[in-house]
């Protein structure tokens, strides 16, 4: 069994410019969440993805995108990136079902660091 | 709203010594919880949880934790500390809907001395 995959792991950007994270989800999971880790802090939830939706979203700016593949792969974009978006960036994947959203499995994460 | 309170950002124990990780909640449903390490530039793997059944929960390498809900409180033991338990410990409370998100705690940073 596959379990949680993020590309890339490290990322360098400038101010004002753009990124787009990846993830790929443990095998038989149809939901995707996405987290940011400050350094030093605990991860903040940023949104969840079902069945290519957004299905819940954290206290982000819309900046911050994101998109789920009917593979159930999923995507972080954060536009006009601030220096304040230098961060550990962590994707999970659950199943979610009749008995509600099973437990989150993260991947590696991407550090991305804003100059 | 949801939310976890971890004390102490930093713990340090002996190798043998009893591990204790201190996680306090507060919810307004009836809360899951999560305990989760995560060693250096690494993601969080899941050690235990606590979905409304027993209220003590056994999880991997050997650590366990205990739902009381008269306290709030859903702390971390492990009977003895090994060396390769040093780590960042983050404790988490979901809801039990269908867009549950984890909210999680500031994270205990547990060293092991010998």
């Amino acid at each position: 069994e596959t379990g949680v995959t993020q590309s890339p792991t490290h990322l360098i950007k400038t101010r004002g410019q753009q990124v787009t994270l990846r993830c790929s989800s443990q095998s038989g999971h149809n939901t995707v969440s996405w987290y940011q880790q400050a350094l030093g802090q605990g991860p903040q939830f940023i949104f969840q993805y079902y069945r290519e939706e957004e299905n819940g979203r954290g206290n982000f700016p819309p900046r911050f995108s994101g998109l789920q593949f009917p593979n159930y792969s999923s995507e972080l974009n954060v536009n006009a990136l601030e220096l304040d978006d230098s961060a550990l960036y962590l994707c999970a994947s659950s199943l979610l079902g009749l008995a509600g959203l099973e437990t989150q499995y993260f991947g590696p994460g991407t550090r991305l660091l804003v100059l | 709203a949801q939310s976890v309170t971890q004390l102490g950002s930093h713990v340090s124990v002996s190798e043998g010594a009893l591990v204790l990780l201190r996680c306090n909640y507060s919810s307004s449903v009836p809360p899951y919880l999560f305990w989760y390490v995560q060693y250096p530039n690494q993601g969080l793997q899941l050690l235990l949880k606590y979905t409304s059944a027993a209220t003590l929960v056994k999880g991997i390498n050997g650590f366990e934790a205990e739902f009381k809900k008269s306290e709030t409180s859903f702390h971390l033991t492990k009977p003895s500390a090994h060396m390769s338990d040093a780590a960042e410990y983050f404790c988490a409370v979901s809801g039990s809907g269908t867009a549950s998100k984890l909210t999680f705690g500031t994270g205990t940073r547990l060293q092991v001395t010998l």
